[in-house]
């Protein structure tokens, strides 16, 4: 089972250049996540989706934007990168969350982008 | 208050030794707890959840969710040197349009020695 696919694995960019980290599930999940994750800290959510043509802001959505126009592609795009965007990006999915369910979230390897 | 604070450690154990781990949320109404873990350069596993007050068991690895308290603990018995890794605490908090949302701790580094 694929799960969460993300590409590429690692990147490196120019300052001032664009790229778009991309991210599929095939588990049908309706909900899709990017988290970038510096080191020796946890995971801030950069945008968030409930579903094809839905996204929201997350904790850090500043130099970044995404789109949904599938339920299984959620990529996110930097566009003019800069050394502070340096991090490991996670894509991640969950099923429809219901008021306390125990739904986890289901992640990608990462991609490793170094802005140079 | 960190919404979700965990000891940053890092946490050393002895092989076969009790490692415990602490979470703790700021959010009265959180409704989920999850525990995920991260090898190096990996990313993060789901290990455990928990939603309800007490213990919940899984092989070597127990849950704790003391919701008056706030917290939420994660046990792991006879601790073995691949149990070595950083454990990742996230609260899924209550109601409204954010209950799908999780926020991590920045997690605990535990290293077990052979």
């Amino acid at each position: 089972n694929a799960g969460v696919t993300q590409t590429p694995k690692f990147r490196i960019l120019k300052i001032g250049q664009s790229m778009t980290l991309q991210c599929a599930q095939d588990m049908n999940h309706n909900y899709m996540y990017w988290y970038r994750q510096d080191p020796g800290m946890g995971l801030k959510l950069i945008y968030y989706s409930v579903g094809a043509g839905i996204t929201d802001k997350g904790e850090v959505p500043n130099g970044y934007n995404v789109s949904r126009s599938t339920t299984e592609d959620f990529p996110l795009r930097l566009e003019l990168a800069a050394p502070s965007q340096t991090s490991v990006y996670f894509c991640a999915s969950s099923r429809l969350v219901r008021q306390g369910s125990n739904q986890p979230q289901h992640f990608g390897d990462g991609t490793r982008l170094s802005i140079l | 208050q960190k919404e979700v604070e965990q000891n940053s450690g890092p946490l050393s154990v002895p092989e076969g030794a009790i490692a415990s781990l602490n979470c703790t949320y700021s959010d009265r109404g959180s409704q989920s707890f999850f525990w995920y873990r991260q090898y190096s350069g990996k990313s993060p596993e789901l290990i455990m959840s928990i939603y309800s007050n007490g213990d919940k068991e899984d092989g070597r690895f127990t849950a704790q969710l003391n919701k008056a308290s706030q917290y939420v603990s994660l046990l792991i018995r006879d601790s073995q040197p691949s149990d070595s890794a950083t454990y990742l605490c996230a609260v899924r908090k209550s109601g409204g349009g954010s209950n799908y949302k999780l926020t991590f701790g920045k997690g605990t580094l535990l290293t077990v020695n052979p």
